[in-house]
């Protein structure tokens, strides 16, 4: 079973900033938070991950609260190539942890 | 990160029939998975494809129905057997080196009448 807890859609316009929301509230110690995202027909595509502190990336900028429960997926400046299915996954490094087990994501459009 | 050439793209095939699909990496990979992703549907995790060893199928998912073969580091197939529409489905190939993001193949996308 997935370990996060996504809204399942939203919405925003073009050349504005898209954050996109994710729970994960029982995230362990070592575990990271996955990005993903799958554009209609084709695979899913790696956006960034992260540990504890905030990353970016050429993509996207992740921002993880401190106590890890829930993380922010910020797109600064969405086009409406960005319109996609995001996942946000919780992933450790061995085991059967280091699978990546999807959710059902967040659908996001993208409006001119 | 590593490029996935995955084959057939789409196929549409007779129930009871068989199908394979091939999965071509141009580097060594530690790491290789088959997802399924049914119409409509989130991604389904089918098993791990062990280099020199059995598959390790993940539950609902049994080696008799989707055998898979990993004779190398660089390459997987994965046998959708029997098949009924109910196997219609997008099958994706991935791998992962260490800690990055996993990288996906375009899929195969099956349709079976």
């Amino acid at each position: 079973d997935a370990k996060t807890t996504q809204p399942p859609s939203m919405d925003c316009a073009e050349g504005r900033a898209a954050n996109l929301p994710c729970n994960h509230s029982t995230i362990s110690g070592n575990e990271y938070v996955y990005w993903y995202r799958q554009i209609h027909s084709q695979g899913p595509q790696y956006i960034i991950h992260g540990l504890k502190n905030n990353e970016t990336n050429e993509m996207a900028s992740l921002i993880i609260t401190e106590d890890r429960k829930s993380s922010t997926l910020i797109l600064p400046h969405a086009t409406l190539r960005d319109t996609a299915v995001y996942y946000c996954i919780v992933r450790g490094l061995t085991g059967a942890n280091s699978k990546l087990t999807f959710g059902k994501g967040i659908t996001l459009s993208v409006r001119p | 990160s590593a490029v996935i050439s995955q084959k057939p793209s789409r196929d549409i095939c007779q129930r009871g029939t068989s199908l394979t699909i091939q999965c071509q990496v141009d580097s060594q990979v530690t790491m290789m998975f088959w997802y399924r992703q049914q119409p409509g549907q989130s991604l389904t995790l089918i098993a791990t494809a062990n280099q020199g060893s059995e598959a390790t199928y993940e539950s609902g998912f049994v080696i008799d129905k989707f055998p898979i073969s990993r004779p190398n580091l660089t390459f997987s197939t994965l046998t959708v057997s029997n098949m009924s529409p109910e196997d219609s489905s997008i099958y994706l190939c991935s791998v992962g080196k260490g800690n990055y993001g996993y990288t996906f193949g375009s899929g195969t996308r099956l349709t079976v009448v």
